[in-house]
């Protein structure tokens, strides 16, 4: 029979309030993390990265943190907009040659 | 207007029939991929291929062939044997898997619906 997946976590704020999205990533040795926004029917779109040899990294609106002691990696979106509403997917590049690794993704939804 | 493209958009399979899917980037990346992703789920990687003429099979392999005759093309066939082919499938490239630190892109995707 079909399997039943497990819905994506969901992530509601106040339009104008700050966003911050977790994720867990599973390999300590991992060099390169990728954050990733896909909407509704679309491809998803890189929004920003960081390598290893940083802890935080900003960009316009969004900001990446790393931590790796806990393997962890935020995405912290500043004035969230209405356009900011989507899914939000984390990845990264394991050593060796082997494709990236994806997060489940968290659905990010703005309330106006 | 360089990128990605995927065709068709929406892609209709009959039962028991095989649909191909097209996936063409003019980037110069070296590798490709195709995904998986069901309603309100993460990626899953069905095959992926480094070089031409060379493909390496993902988690979800079966049900699905691929080849890599040109740089530029990646196309993948949608078997009879896969039984639930109803999903969206995305295509992405690389530069170069292994180098580490380089973005990987997507295409705009292909929902594939079983009459």
């Amino acid at each position: 029979g079909e399997s039943v997946g497990l819905h994506l976590p969901t992530l509601s704020v106040q339009e104008g309030d700050n966003s911050i999205i977790n994720c867990a990533y599973s390999n300590s040795a991992s060099d390169y993390f990728i954050w990733y926004k896909q909407e509704s029917g679309k491809g998803p779109q890189f929004i920003i990265d960081i390598r290893s040899n940083m802890d935080k990294r900003q960009g316009q609106r969004v900001t990446v943190l790393l931590n790796k002691t806990v393997k962890h990696l935020s995405l912290q979106i500043a004035a969230t907009q209405p356009g900011d509403s989507a899914v939000y997917f984390c990845a990264e590049n394991p050593p060796g040659n082997t494709p990236l690794v994806f997060g489940k993704g968290t659905r990010l939804s703005v309330i106006a | 207007d360089g990128g990605i493209t995927q065709s068709p958009k929406y892609l209709f399979r009959k039962e028991g029939q095989n649909v191909t899917l097209s996936c063409e980037q003019n980037l110069n990346h070296d590798a490709m991929y195709w995904y998986r992703q069901d309603p309100g789920q993460g990626l899953r990687l069905i095959y992926y291929s480094q070089i031409v003429n060379d493909f390496q099979k993902g988690d979800i392999a079966e049900g699905y062939s691929v080849s890599r005759e040109k740089k530029e093309s990646f196309p993948l066939t949608v078997t009879s044997a896969q039984k639930n082919p109803t999903a969206f499938y995305l295509c992405a490239s690389i530069y170069s898997q292994g180098a580490g630190k380089e973005t990987q892109y997507f295409g705009p995707g292909t929902r594939l619906l079983v009459l």
